[in-house]
């Protein structure tokens, strides 16, 4: 079965700071990764997907991630924080087969002036 | 536009009784699912349905119960027997493949034993 581990319960970056968020997955084929934000007391929104092609993608708000097989990686990136990227995210793994997605525990960003 | 409501927002349950909680989509995905969300524990899967009449239990499906009689509707109940029910609950749906496309989830239902 897939896991998941999100290293940094906690992390907290000045605006307009880089940013980077980890997540490493486990799983015995080519995983299906993807990347979720929740703002507090909401629903999940995907951020970005990977399951094939080019390692380095691109999503919504400004983010990519990209897949390192060989350190069973896909890190969260952003080049410049903005305050309203204050939020918990979260990283998920899928496998193939219809079986649902696995997700992290979190990662709660906070951003400071 | 297309999207899952989840219904209603807050909702409070004293002890010993059952509870349900709403969760319906009209983006004619075939799966659905139910995770539910502690702090620090990340979100953990409770049931999920492939298909209309049919449901799996997910890691923590004791004191939960399902149905899915219509695609759009999968609809959660907590029974008195979750012995810590207070949590924040997350309605989910995909297209066949979810594994492929990810999820879209609702805004949420949180449930207060009081």
């Amino acid at each position: 079965a897939q896991s998941v581990t999100q290293p940094d319960i906690h992390i907290t970056v000045s605006e307009g700071a880089s940013l980077e968020l980890r997540c490493n997955y486990s799983y015995g084929a080519t995983p299906y990764l993807f990347w979720y934000v929740q703002s507090p007391g909401q629903g999940l929104q995907l951020l970005l997907k990977y399951f094939s092609g080019d390692t380095l993608v691109q999503g919504i708000k400004g983010f990519e991630a990209e897949f390192k097989r060989s350190q069973s990686s896909f890190n969260l990136r952003k080049p410049s924080v903005h305050w309203s990227d204050a939020a918990e995210y979260f990283c998920a793994v899928g496998a193939s087969g219809n079986t649902p997605l696995v997700f992290g525990k979190g990662t709660r960003l906070s951003v400071i002036a | 536009d297309g999207g899952i409501t989840q219904s209603p927002k807050y909702l409070f349950r004293k002890e010993g009784q059952n509870v349900t909680l709403s969760c319906e989509q009209n983006l004619n995905h075939d799966a659905m699912y139910w995770y539910r969300q502690d702090p620090g524990q990340g979100l953990r899967l409770i049931y999920y349905s492939q298909i209309v009449n049919d449901f799996q239990k997910g890691d923590i499906a004791e004191g939960y119960s399902v149905s899915r009689e219509k695609k759009e509707s999968f609809p959660l109940t907590v029974t008195s027997a979750q012995k810590n029910p207070t949590a924040f609950y997350l309605c989910a749906s995909s297209r066949r493949g979810g594994e492929n496309y990810g999820y879209t989830f609702g805004s949420g239902t949180r449930l207060t034993v009081v």
